[in-house]
């Protein structure tokens, strides 16, 4: 069975900081590996996702994230946060065309 | 809007009520996903459809759950003799090619009395 285990459930860092969220996960196969974001009063967007290749992948909004096959990981980083990412972050696994399986969130506040 | 859509937004019922949430995917996609989101959880799987076929079903899914995509279009979840436990936000996602990037849809919550 696979699953995502996220790190930290709640973030504050003031803008400008540095951001690390850490996630780990447990599968046996191929995986594909994601992280969504859940702005307020607003649905889940894909924030960027690693399918194969470069493991560093870039996604929107200056996100970045590493998958270390080695670790099971696949952490969040961004250099410069932004009041406005303010907001929930999921990361998640799937193998192939199967569900997905999210980790608990975390929260990130960013203050001005 | 070509994303995914989601009726109602908002469901309010009482308990032992029948209740079904409707979705819509982007049209092109084959794949569909109905997924639970409980208050500082991440989504959990519901179950998954390619095209009408219902190819997975979560342990989640009680015998009060039924999923149904007659045309392998749109899908419909409904859940019989509603529990105060089923107050959630269900959410369906969508679907198509090689990869499984998914998009979501607002989701509807349903809070039962």
């Amino acid at each position: 069975a696979q699953s995502v285990s996220q790190h930290n459930h709640h973030v504050i860092l003031s803008e400008a900081a540095s951001l690390e969220l850490g996630c780990n996960y447990s599968y046996g196969g191929t995986v594909n590996l994601f992280w969504y974001v859940q702005y307020p009063g607003q649905h889940l967007q894909l924030l960027l996702k690693y399918f194969s290749g470069d493991p560093l992948v870039k996604g929107i909004k200056g996100f970045e994230a590493e998958f270390i096959k080695s670790k099971f990981s696949f952490n969040l980083r961004k250099p410069s946060v932004q009041w406005s990412d303010t907001a929930e972050y999921f990361c998640a696994v799937a193998g192939g065309y199967q569900k997905v399986t999210f980790g608990t969130g975390t929260k990130l506040q960013v203050i001005p | 809007d070509t994303g995914v859509s989601q009726n109602p937004r908002h469901k309010i019922t009482k308990r032992g009520q029948n209740v079904t949430f409707r979705c819509d995917p982007i049209s092109e996609h084959n794949r569909l996903y109905w997924y639970r989101q409980t208050l500082g959880q991440g989504p959990e799987f519901l179950t998954y459809f390619q095209n009408e076929a219902q190819l997975e079903k979560s342990r989640l899914l009680s015998d009060r759950f039924s999923a149904e995509r007659p045309k392998g279009s749109f899908s419909t979840l409904e859940i019989q003799r509603t529990e105060q436990g089923d107050s959630a936000m269900y959410l369906c996602a969508s679907s198509s090619g090689a990869a499984n990037e998914q998009f979501f849809g607002p989701g509807t919550r349903l809070t039962v009395l």
